[in-house]
């Protein structure tokens, strides 16, 4: 199948910081990704749609100036966490599709711990 | 708004007993149905997907899951499970054709050698 990867698997930062988290899709071109957050054990939850060329389509709930996106290229999205504090501490999934009705494949995930 | 149950928080069975994960979904419109499951440290990996046409869907490794519209439900099945099936499951509709996901809270399944 096709291949979504994540950069970085993990990270750690101080509170007050900016992470930016990457989401390539390796062997595809997606013109939609998706960003997901899942607290502990909790589900993933929706948090944009990432589309190339546009802005992106926050969520009811998730603010669009703290979790900044961009999507600059078919094969890349980027979600940047602004100003981060410890109640961002979450596990960060992006996925990837090249079209409607079609399989989307999930990146690694993206642990991020703010301290 | 759009909302996945999955009953199941944490399963516990033995190798070579039967898995039925139940999952409920809150949609009136089209919707595809989906299983992931992930393994741990690993990524999230399709088992299996509904679009249309025969309401029982056969996956990977012996999985797999029948669509009752009537009851809104889309249950994951497995005749016998093995200890490598280990993992977290998660259910998981779109709407209306498009591809953003709204997931179910995930079942963990952990299968006692």
């Amino acid at each position: 199948g096709a291949v979504v990867s994540q950069h970085p698997s993990w990270v750690i930062c101080k509170s007050g910081t900016s992470v930016k988290i990457e989401c390539r899709s390796l062997d595809f071109q997606a013109t939609t990704m998706f960003w997901y957050r899942q607290f502990p054990k909790q589900s993933l939850m929706l948090m944009a749609t990432s589309n190339e060329g546009s802005k992106a389509t926050y969520e009811q709930g998730v603010e669009k100036d703290k979790f900044l996106i961009n999507h600059a290229s078919l094969t890349l999205s980027t979600l940047t966490v602004t100003s981060a504090h410890p109640e961002d501490s979450s596990f960060y999934i992006c996925s990837a599709s090249w079209s409607q009705n079609t399989e989307a494949f999930f990146g690694q995930g993206t642990r991020l711990t703010v301290v | 708004a759009q909302s996945v149950s999955q009953h199941n928080h944490h399963v516990i069975l033995s190798e070579a007993a039967s898995l039925e994960l139940g999952c409920n979904y809150s949609y009136g419109g089209t919707v595809n149905l989906f299983w992931y499951v992930q393994y741990p440290g690993q990524h999230l990996q399709l088992l299996l997907k509904y679009f249309s046409g025969d309401p029982l869907v056969k996956g990977i490794k012996g999985f797999e899951a029948e669509f009752i519209k009537s009851k809104f439900s889309f249950n994951l099945r497995k005749p016998s499970v093995q200890w490598s099936d280990t993992a977290e499951y998660f259910c998981a509709v779109t709407v209306d054709n498009f591809n953003k996901f709204y997931f179910g809270s995930g079942t963990k399944l952990n299968v006692k050698p």
